[in-house]
Protein backbone atom coordinates (compact mmCIF):
# COMPACT_ATOMS: atom_id res chain seq x y z
CA UNK A 1 0.00 0.00 0.00
CA UNK A 2 1.40 3.85 -0.90
CA UNK A 3 1.97 6.00 1.85
CA UNK A 4 -0.44 8.62 0.44
CA UNK A 5 -3.54 7.71 -1.84
CA UNK A 6 -5.39 10.07 -4.30
CA UNK A 7 -8.04 9.61 -7.22
CA UNK A 8 -5.46 10.53 -10.32
CA UNK A 9 -8.73 11.92 -11.84
CA UNK A 10 -9.53 13.86 -14.02
CA UNK A 11 -12.29 15.55 -11.36
CA UNK A 12 -14.26 17.68 -13.68
CA UNK A 13 -16.13 21.12 -12.47
CA UNK A 14 -17.93 23.56 -13.96
CA UNK A 15 -17.15 26.78 -13.03
CA UNK A 16 -18.53 28.26 -9.42
CA UNK A 17 -18.93 24.35 -8.16
CA UNK A 18 -17.30 22.99 -5.23
CA UNK A 19 -14.09 21.03 -5.87
CA UNK A 20 -13.89 18.08 -3.57
CA UNK A 21 -10.34 16.01 -3.40
CA UNK A 22 -9.90 13.42 -1.34
CA UNK A 23 -6.84 11.86 0.00
CA UNK A 24 -5.82 8.51 2.14
CA UNK A 25 -2.63 8.34 4.19
CA UNK A 26 -1.03 4.96 5.93
CA UNK A 27 1.13 6.18 8.20
CA UNK A 28 -0.89 6.65 11.88
CA UNK A 29 1.63 8.71 13.16
CA UNK A 30 1.73 11.43 11.08
CA UNK A 31 0.95 14.80 12.23
CA UNK A 32 1.15 17.44 9.53
CA UNK A 33 -0.69 17.45 6.52
CA UNK A 34 -0.51 19.58 3.31
CA UNK A 35 -2.18 20.21 0.07
CA UNK A 36 0.07 21.62 -2.54
CA UNK A 37 -0.81 23.25 -6.34
CA UNK A 38 0.93 22.48 -9.45
CA UNK A 39 0.37 24.08 -12.52
CA UNK A 40 1.23 22.16 -15.93
CA UNK A 41 5.23 22.49 -16.40
CA UNK A 42 5.51 24.64 -12.84
CA UNK A 43 6.76 23.30 -9.63
CA UNK A 44 4.62 22.70 -6.50
CA UNK A 45 3.22 25.34 -4.35
CA UNK A 46 2.20 25.02 -0.79
CA UNK A 47 -1.97 25.95 -0.73
CA UNK A 48 -2.88 24.71 2.54
CA UNK A 49 -1.63 22.79 5.30
CA UNK A 50 -3.44 21.38 8.51
CA UNK A 51 -2.84 19.80 11.81
CA UNK A 52 -5.65 19.04 13.98
CA UNK A 53 -8.76 17.18 13.12
CA UNK A 54 -11.90 19.20 11.25
CA UNK A 55 -11.87 22.01 9.08
CA UNK A 56 -9.45 24.56 7.98
CA UNK A 57 -10.47 26.93 6.20
CA UNK A 58 -8.24 29.88 4.05
CA UNK A 59 -10.13 32.03 1.51
CA UNK A 60 -11.87 29.91 -0.77
CA UNK A 61 -9.68 27.09 0.44
CA UNK A 62 -10.93 24.39 2.77
CA UNK A 63 -8.53 21.56 4.58
CA UNK A 64 -10.38 18.19 6.19
CA UNK A 65 -8.89 16.15 8.49
CA UNK A 66 -9.94 12.97 10.37
CA UNK A 67 -6.79 11.22 11.65
CA UNK A 68 -8.94 8.36 12.99
CA UNK A 69 -10.22 7.30 9.05
CA UNK A 70 -6.99 8.37 8.07
CA UNK A 71 -7.81 11.04 5.46
CA UNK A 72 -7.13 14.65 4.58
CA UNK A 73 -9.65 16.40 1.84
CA UNK A 74 -9.47 19.88 0.14
CA UNK A 75 -12.81 21.48 -0.58
CA UNK A 76 -12.27 24.83 -3.35
CA UNK A 77 -15.49 26.87 -3.08
CA UNK A 78 -16.49 28.95 -6.21
CA UNK A 79 -13.72 26.83 -8.48
CA UNK A 80 -12.44 28.98 -11.08
CA UNK A 81 -10.45 27.97 -14.60
CA UNK A 82 -7.69 29.21 -13.47
CA UNK A 83 -7.98 26.48 -10.18
CA UNK A 84 -7.38 23.97 -13.45
CA UNK A 85 -3.83 21.96 -12.12
CA UNK A 86 -2.93 18.95 -10.61
CA UNK A 87 -3.31 19.33 -6.73
CA UNK A 88 -0.55 17.32 -4.70
CA UNK A 89 -1.23 15.54 -1.45
CA UNK A 90 1.54 15.37 0.79
CA UNK A 91 1.95 14.03 4.56
CA UNK A 92 5.18 14.56 6.95
CA UNK A 93 6.02 10.90 7.70
CA UNK A 94 5.92 10.47 11.97
CA UNK A 95 9.14 11.56 13.61
CA UNK A 96 10.94 12.96 10.77
CA UNK A 97 11.22 15.91 8.61
CA UNK A 98 10.71 14.56 5.25
CA UNK A 99 7.50 15.21 3.25
CA UNK A 100 5.54 11.90 0.93
CA UNK A 101 3.46 12.95 -1.99
CA UNK A 102 0.22 11.32 -3.41
CA UNK A 103 0.26 11.15 -7.04
CA UNK A 104 -1.77 13.59 -7.17
CA UNK A 105 -5.11 14.87 -8.75
CA UNK A 106 -5.98 16.65 -11.66
CA UNK A 107 -8.50 19.16 -11.97
CA UNK A 108 -10.21 20.42 -14.65
CA UNK A 109 -12.57 23.90 -14.29
CA UNK A 110 -14.79 24.45 -17.41
CA UNK A 111 -16.72 27.43 -18.40
CA UNK B 1 14.73 36.20 -1.46
CA UNK B 2 15.73 34.58 -4.99
CA UNK B 3 14.22 31.10 -3.73
CA UNK B 4 15.67 27.81 -4.69
CA UNK B 5 17.63 28.09 -7.48
CA UNK B 6 18.35 25.49 -9.62
CA UNK B 7 20.48 24.66 -12.51
CA UNK B 8 20.65 23.81 -15.70
CA UNK B 9 16.43 24.00 -16.01
CA UNK B 10 16.81 21.42 -18.88
CA UNK B 11 19.40 19.03 -19.68
CA UNK B 12 19.91 16.49 -22.72
CA UNK B 13 22.12 14.27 -22.59
CA UNK B 14 22.72 10.90 -24.16
CA UNK B 15 23.10 7.74 -22.48
CA UNK B 16 25.98 6.48 -20.16
CA UNK B 17 27.14 10.17 -19.87
CA UNK B 18 27.41 11.82 -16.44
CA UNK B 19 25.08 14.33 -15.19
CA UNK B 20 24.93 16.73 -12.65
CA UNK B 21 22.25 18.98 -11.42
CA UNK B 22 22.75 21.72 -9.01
CA UNK B 23 20.63 23.27 -6.36
CA UNK B 24 21.14 26.84 -4.11
CA UNK B 25 18.78 26.66 -1.12
CA UNK B 26 17.18 29.25 0.52
CA UNK B 27 19.58 31.44 2.59
CA UNK B 28 18.92 30.25 6.65
CA UNK B 29 17.11 27.26 5.51
CA UNK B 30 18.66 23.84 7.42
CA UNK B 31 17.05 21.34 5.45
CA UNK B 32 17.35 20.60 1.57
CA UNK B 33 15.21 17.85 -0.27
CA UNK B 34 15.74 16.00 -3.56
CA UNK B 35 12.35 14.80 -5.19
CA UNK B 36 12.13 13.28 -8.67
CA UNK B 37 8.79 13.56 -10.55
CA UNK B 38 7.53 11.15 -13.42
CA UNK B 39 3.94 10.59 -15.17
CA UNK B 40 4.57 7.41 -13.62
CA UNK B 41 5.79 7.42 -9.74
CA UNK B 42 4.66 10.64 -9.22
CA UNK B 43 7.16 12.54 -6.66
CA UNK B 44 9.22 10.42 -5.26
CA UNK B 45 11.82 11.79 -2.53
CA UNK B 46 15.17 10.73 -3.55
CA UNK B 47 17.29 12.50 -0.70
CA UNK B 48 16.97 15.13 1.76
CA UNK B 49 20.05 16.64 4.28
CA UNK B 50 19.95 18.79 7.64
CA UNK B 51 22.69 20.85 8.03
CA UNK B 52 24.80 19.48 5.20
CA UNK B 53 24.62 16.10 6.34
CA UNK B 54 22.12 13.49 4.51
CA UNK B 55 20.04 11.98 6.70
CA UNK B 56 18.02 9.28 4.29
CA UNK B 57 18.78 8.53 1.25
CA UNK B 58 16.36 5.35 1.35
CA UNK B 59 14.82 7.06 -1.79
CA UNK B 60 18.07 7.11 -3.99
CA UNK B 61 17.13 4.31 -6.60
CA UNK B 62 20.82 2.76 -7.38
CA UNK B 63 24.35 3.23 -6.97
CA UNK B 64 24.48 5.44 -9.93
CA UNK B 65 23.07 8.00 -8.32
CA UNK B 66 24.96 10.41 -5.61
CA UNK B 67 24.18 13.80 -3.43
CA UNK B 68 26.43 15.98 -2.05
CA UNK B 69 26.02 19.11 -0.06
CA UNK B 70 29.75 20.86 0.61
CA UNK B 71 28.57 23.69 1.71
CA UNK B 72 24.60 25.31 3.44
CA UNK B 73 24.04 26.80 0.21
CA UNK B 74 24.77 24.47 -2.53
CA UNK B 75 24.06 20.69 -3.48
CA UNK B 76 24.48 18.44 -6.49
CA UNK B 77 22.99 15.24 -7.34
CA UNK B 78 24.90 13.01 -9.66
CA UNK B 79 23.91 10.45 -12.18
CA UNK B 80 26.46 8.54 -13.52
CA UNK B 81 26.38 6.62 -16.14
CA UNK B 82 22.74 7.81 -16.98
CA UNK B 83 20.21 5.82 -18.18
CA UNK B 84 16.89 6.65 -20.43
CA UNK B 85 14.42 5.81 -17.49
CA UNK B 86 16.43 8.31 -15.44
CA UNK B 87 14.32 10.93 -17.38
CA UNK B 88 12.07 13.12 -15.39
CA UNK B 89 11.87 16.23 -13.31
CA UNK B 90 14.34 16.70 -10.50
CA UNK B 91 13.62 19.17 -8.02
CA UNK B 92 15.42 20.76 -5.21
CA UNK B 93 13.60 22.05 -2.16
CA UNK B 94 14.46 23.32 0.81
CA UNK B 95 12.72 24.71 4.53
CA UNK B 96 13.92 26.31 7.45
CA UNK B 97 13.38 23.69 10.33
CA UNK B 98 11.63 20.49 11.39
CA UNK B 99 8.61 22.71 12.79
CA UNK B 100 4.84 22.16 11.57
CA UNK B 101 5.54 25.72 10.42
CA UNK B 102 8.12 24.96 7.87
CA UNK B 103 6.50 24.22 4.24
CA UNK B 104 8.78 22.79 1.27
CA UNK B 105 9.84 26.12 -0.89
CA UNK B 106 10.47 24.16 -4.64
CA UNK B 107 12.84 25.43 -6.99
CA UNK B 108 11.32 25.51 -10.65
CA UNK B 109 13.13 22.12 -11.54
CA UNK B 110 15.53 20.19 -14.04
CA UNK B 111 13.80 18.34 -16.91
CA UNK B 112 16.39 15.74 -17.75
CA UNK B 113 15.91 13.93 -20.83
CA UNK B 114 18.50 10.99 -21.02
CA UNK B 115 18.13 9.37 -24.97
Amino acid sequence: QKEVEQNSGPLSVPEGAIASLNCTYSDRVSQSFFWYRQYSGKSPELIMSIYSNGDKEDGRFTAQLNKASQYVSLLIRDSQPSDSATYLCAIKVGGYNKLIFGAGTRLAVHP
Amino acid sequence: DAGVIQSPRHEVTEMGQEVTLRCKPISGHDYLFWYRQTMMRGLELLIYFNNNVPIDDSGMPEDRFSAKMPNASFSTLKIQPSEPRDSAVYFCASTPGAGQNSPLHFGNGTRLTVT
